[in-house]
This record gives C-alpha cells, structure tokens and sequence, in this order.
C-alpha cells in the first residue's frame, strides 16, 4: 500500500526563520510527487516533482526530490505570517497505479 | 480561483439519507477526481474518472459512488449516511489522467 510521511507534525518558528518541511514516501510506480497548501479551504499546488535532483524554486518556496532515497524537502525561506498554513505532500502512481497519496500534513505557524 | 465548482458549499443532513454532491471541472479537463477530508484520516482519495470512465479506485465505501457525465460534470452520491461520513468532500480535476490536479472550494457534510 502507498504510504507517504511527513514531519515534523507541527511547526512554530518566528517570522523572517528559514523552516524545511520533509517528506517520505513508498509508492508503485512512482510517477510524481506533489506540494500544496492548505489554509481554511481547498489545497492549493505548489509543485510537481517528477525527476530526482531537480530543484523547483517558486519565489521564497523551493523542494527537491530524492528518488533513490525516497522523499522530498519544502523550504521556505524568509517566512512570512502569510505562509502559515498545512503544508500537504502526496506522491502518485503510474500505470494503473494512477491516483494521489496524501501525508497527513505539516501544519506550520508563523508567529509575527 | 482553481475553476473547479463544487455545489452545494454545504450540506447538513440526517443519518440514513443520501446526498449527491456535484462537481463541474475547469474547462478542458478530462479527469474528475473525488476526495474525502476527515480530521481524523486527512485527505483521502475515493475515486477518479477520466473522459466519463472509472479510471482509478481509493478508499471508497460501497455505500458511495459516482459518475461522470457526457458533458465532464461529475456527482458523488454518498447513501445510508452515517455520522463518521461528516467530512470535507473535494473534487479536483485535470487535463488528462497524468497532469496536476486543481482542487474546488469543497463540499462541507455534516450528518446528524
């Protein structure tokens, strides 16, 4: 069964604090693995990581992706209160495996 | 703004009914996705149909189930209601089986 890690569970750090958020994963043919955020409604995505080494960077977000060690990083650097929110990780399947596994989240707080 | 349209924003409703939950995905996209919040279980995939046909299956009750129509627009009928159903039910779409996901505002279910 597909199975996705994250941690820490909980985050508080002040504002202007670099925070990494990690992400493990086992999944059947592994096709991709994803960042969103969620405040108060729906996940917003982040990023889409599908080949290993390969850094996204989106302004003060970036992640990485460790295919041979299975996970993921998130960081964000300079944060800001607006960046408080749970940070979701899920991988997906490929070839008849085709759907989303979700961690449980990280839920991290920006403490102005 | 996702373009994902999810209806109704909320639902309150007894133990035993049934409900159908709707969802109109962003415009071009082929694959409906229908997912389950709970705050004991997190995100939790329930089923995906792509261009009208079942293409992947998650942790969906029998009790559940779906369809995706001609015109894209998906439902989600949830039956023989039980108080553990009370979740946040999102439906998610995209272009083709294998493309990032873009998630609606959800439906909130409460069953009494």
């Amino acid at each position: 069964e597909d199975k996705v890690v994250q941690s820490p569970l909980s985050l508080v750090v002040h504002e202007g604090d670099t925070v990494t958020l990690n992400c493990s994963y086992e999944v059947t043919n592994f096709r991709s693995l994803l960042w969103y955020k969620q405040e108060k409604k729906a996940p917003t995505f982040l990023f889409m990581l599908t080949s290993s080494g390969i850094e996204k960077k989106s302004g003060r977000l970036s992640s990485i992706l460790d295919k041979k060690e299975l996970f993921s990083i998130l960081n964000i650097t300079a944060t800001q209160t607006g960046d408080s929110a749970v940070y979701l990780c899920a991988v997906e399947g490929n070839f008849g495996n085709e759907k989303l596994t979700f961690g449980t989240g990280t839920r991290l707080t920006i403490i102005p | 703004d996702s373009g994902v349209t999810q209806t109704p924003k909320h639902l309150i409703t007894a133990t035993g009914q049934r409900v159908t939950l709707r969802c109109s995905p962003r415009s071009g996209d082929l694959s409906v996705y229908w997912y389950q919040q709970s705050l004991d279980q997190g995100l939790q995939f329930l089923i995906q149909y792509y261009n009208g046909e079942e293409r992947a299956k998650g942790n969906i009750l029998e009790r559940f189930s779906a369809q995706q129509f001609p015109d894209l627009h998906s439902e989600l009928n949830l039956s023989s209601l039980e108080l553990g159903d009370s979740a946040l039910y999102f439906c998610a779409s995209s272009v083709d089986r294998l493309a990032t996901q873009y998630f609606g505002p959800g439906t909130r279910l409460l069953v009494l």
